[in-house]
């Protein structure tokens, strides 16, 4: 079955670190691929998505995500992390007309 | 501005009580959705409208009643609600099943029973 895998629940970052926040996915093709960011009492914002060519996708905020086929991954990173970027990130495969969401990682930023 | 619309943002209602959350979409969608989200879980697909037709009801008490009037509109009645049901209740919408560009979501309703 379809499933979509964010292995960490929490991760803690210092201010200015770089992040990756791992994602990866069960799926026979090549899914559309999304990561949605939300902040508390809030909705979710999509920061990027990933259909085909290039695997390297830029997004709001000053975050990029690579597909990587061989490892069915799409890893979301960001060089330098703001206090701003504390939230809960959602990673998301689109698929029969449908997207599965992943269980989220919640992301603290430590001054 | 994301395009849809949730009122009220927050709400407060007994057990006994009987209310609607209503969700508005300006981004001439043709899907959407009831999402659930309460602490330390993950989301919770609870309707889909396509086409303003439910699609699917994922074992979703009946204590919640889903309503979409026209492609813009979504509501969600509540009545007789449970404690557990306090929650962030997300709308979203979509062009078709949204697999290929993605829901846009509102704000959310926190709603708190007491």
């Amino acid at each position: 079955a379809q499933s979509v895998t964010q292995p960490d629940i929490h991760i803690t970052v210092s201010e200015g670190a770089s992040l990756e926040l791992r994602c990866n996915y069960s799926y026979g093709a090549t899914p559309y691929l999304f990561w949605y960011v939300q902040s508390p009492g809030q909705g979710l914002q999509l920061l990027l998505k990933y259909f085909s060519g290039d695997t390297l996708v830029q997004g709001i905020k000053g975050f990029e995500a690579e597909f990587k086929r061989s490892q069915s991954s799409f890893n979301l990173r960001k060089p330098s992390v703001h206090w701003s970027d504390a939230a809960e990130y959602f990673c998301a495969v689109g698929f029969t007309g449908k997207l599965i969401f992943g269980q989220g990682t919640t992301l603290q930023v430590k001054p | 501005e994301t395009g849809v619309t949730q009122t009220p943002r927050h709400l407060v209602m007994g057990m006994t009580n009987k209310k609607s959350l209503k969700c508005e979409q300006h981004l001439g969608h043709n899907a959407m959705y009831w999402y659930k989200q309460s602490a330390k879980k993950p989301l919770e697909l609870m309707f889909v409208y396509s086409l303003e037709e439910r699609v699917e009801n994922n074992s979703v008490p009946s204590r919640f009643s889903p309503e979409c009037p026209n492609s813009s509109h979504l509501f969600l009645h509540l009545h007789t609600l449970q404690p557990e049901d306090s929650a962030l209740y997300l709308c979203a919408s979509s062009q078709g099943g949204g697999s290929n560009y993605g829901y846009t979501f509102g704000s959310g309703t926190r709603l708190t029973v007491v």
